[in-house]
């Protein structure tokens, strides 16, 4: 049983370079979700979906997008890496209540 | 704007000694709070607390929530060096689940 699959793990990218950190669950959750947590911060809401084509931002959206074409599928879509943008980042899925989270992708920004 | 606060920062105790930790919020909507642990990777579920649920008890770990002081406890008794990582304490707020997290207690316990 996969749970939630985070790929990649870890990432190096230069300032201005786009990327799109993958998120793919088997659980058959309507509820996704990508948090970024910064070093001694908890976790921050980016964007969210509650259903295939339905998404919807977080608390820290900006140069982020994320797209929700099927249940299982939810990526985030980073346009023009800045170093602000580094980061860790957790995606999870809900059916309701309670969170299962991937491993995490580390982002370094450069 | 929604607000999650945990106390203390960071905590150092001794194998064998009992802790508490808090957290207290402020946000709309309350539906539930849930404490996390949180290693070298992603948090792992303790406890969801909600109206219906205000006690949870697992092992050497138990959790209160007191909805009247809009705060939470999470208990560990007798530690254990794997005890050892970042305790996180959430919000469930809205219809869509969302969490608001607070900072976090760094727990490390020595021998």
């Amino acid at each position: 049983n996969a749970g939630v699959t985070q790929t990649p793990k870890f990432r190096i990218l230069k300032i201005g370079q786009s990327m799109t950190l993958q998120c793919t669950q088997d659980m058959n959750h309507n509820y996704m979700y990508w948090y970024r947590q910064d070093p001694g911060m908890g976790l921050k809401l980016i964007y969210y979906s509650v259903g295939a084509g339905i998404t919807d931002k977080g608390e820290v959206p900006n140069g982020y997008n994320v797209s929700r074409s099927t249940t299982e599928d939810f990526p985030l879509r980073l346009e023009l890496a800045a170093p602000s943008q580094t980061s860790v980042y957790f995606c999870a899925s809900s059916p309701r209540e309670g969170y299962t989270f991937g491993s995490g992708t580390r982002l370094t920004v450069v | 704007e929604d607000k999650v606060v945990q106390s203390p920062l960071s905590l150092v105790v001794h194998e064998g000694d009992t802790v508490t930790l808090n957290c207290s919020y402020e946000v709309t909507n309350f539906r539930s709070l849930l404490w996390y642990k949180q290693e070298k990777k992603a948090p792992t579920f303790l406890f969801m607390l909600t109206s219906s649920g205000i006690e949870k008890k697992s092992g050497r770990l138990s959790s209160i929530l007191d909805k009247k002081e809009l705060s939470s406890i999470l208990n560990i008794t007798a530690t254990q060096t794997g005890d050892s990582a970042i305790y996180l304490c959430a919000v469930g707020v809205g219809t869509a689940s969302k969490l608001t997290f607070g900072t976090g207690t760094r727990l490390q316990v020595t021998l």
